[in-house]
């Protein structure tokens, strides 16, 4: 089975521009969620879709957001890029049907701002 | 300024030895838990979990403790090798209730380790 796939793995970005992630989940996974990595903050979760609805969200700014398609596939947006943005984006996905359910990461996208 | 980053707690071990890696929760509510070992320029990676109905689980190579107790939580490693060198992350999060997709991450711990 092929894993979790996100594109594009790099980007370089100017503040106030906006930003588009894509996450592809490992087939069959109904649930991505998506975290932010960076030297100072660790792994924080930013939300979690699961059949095109978000179910959950994290402690971030209305400048991040998401969606997710029927087909599971997932974009999360960030708008009016901040220096402090800079980070590795992850997505992970899972079956969804509980807390339990194990995560599964892609490789990240490495988001630059300048 | 300057942004402070975090100072992982590191481990340095000789291959062949036994690796321990420590992580504290915060979450009374939490009910399980992950741990996850990510290598430089790569997604994290799942080892092992454990609910909160158990205190020891073993995997291949890897025993995961817990002590709901004190909130501690701990990775063993047996007989370490170069390949396990990497970043190791505890998680935690609920099994029920509302914590959909919703990990808590600890610090992590860069293990290294030596020929």
């Amino acid at each position: 089975k092929a894993g979790v796939t996100q594109t594009p793995r790099y980007l370089i970005k100017t503040r106030g521009q906006q930003v588009t992630l894509s996450c592809s989940p490992i087939s069959g996974h109904r649930s991505v969620s998506w975290y932010q990595q960076t030297p100072g903050q660790g792994l924080q979760f930013l939300f979690e879709y699961f059949s095109e609805t978000q179910r959950n969200k994290g402690n971030f700014p209305g400048r991040f957001s998401g969606r997710q398609f029927s087909n599971s596939r997932s974009e999360m947006n960030v708008s009016t890029l901040e220096l402090g943005d800079s980070a590795l984006y992850l997505c992970a996905s899972s079956l969804g049907r509980g807390g339990t359910d194990t995560q599964y990461f892609g490789p990240g996208t490495r988001l630059t701002v300048l | 300024g300057e942004s402070v980053g975090l100072h992982l707690p590191t481990l340095s071990v000789q291959e062949g030895d036994n690796s321990i890696i420590n992580c504290a929760y915060s979450n009374s509510a939490s009910d399980y838990f992950i741990w996850y070992k990510q290598e430089s320029g790569k997604g994290p990676q799942f080892i092992i979990d454990i609910r909160s109905n158990m205190d020891k689980r073993q995997g291949q190579r890897v025993t995961v403790l817990l002590n709901k107790t004190v909130k501690h939580l701990s990775l063993q490693i047996a007989a370490t090798q170069p390949g396990d060198s990497a970043v190791y992350f505890c998680a935690e999060t609920s099994a029920g209730g509302t914590s959909y997709g919703k990990l808590t991450f600890g610090q992590g711990t860069i293990l290294t380790v030596h020929p």
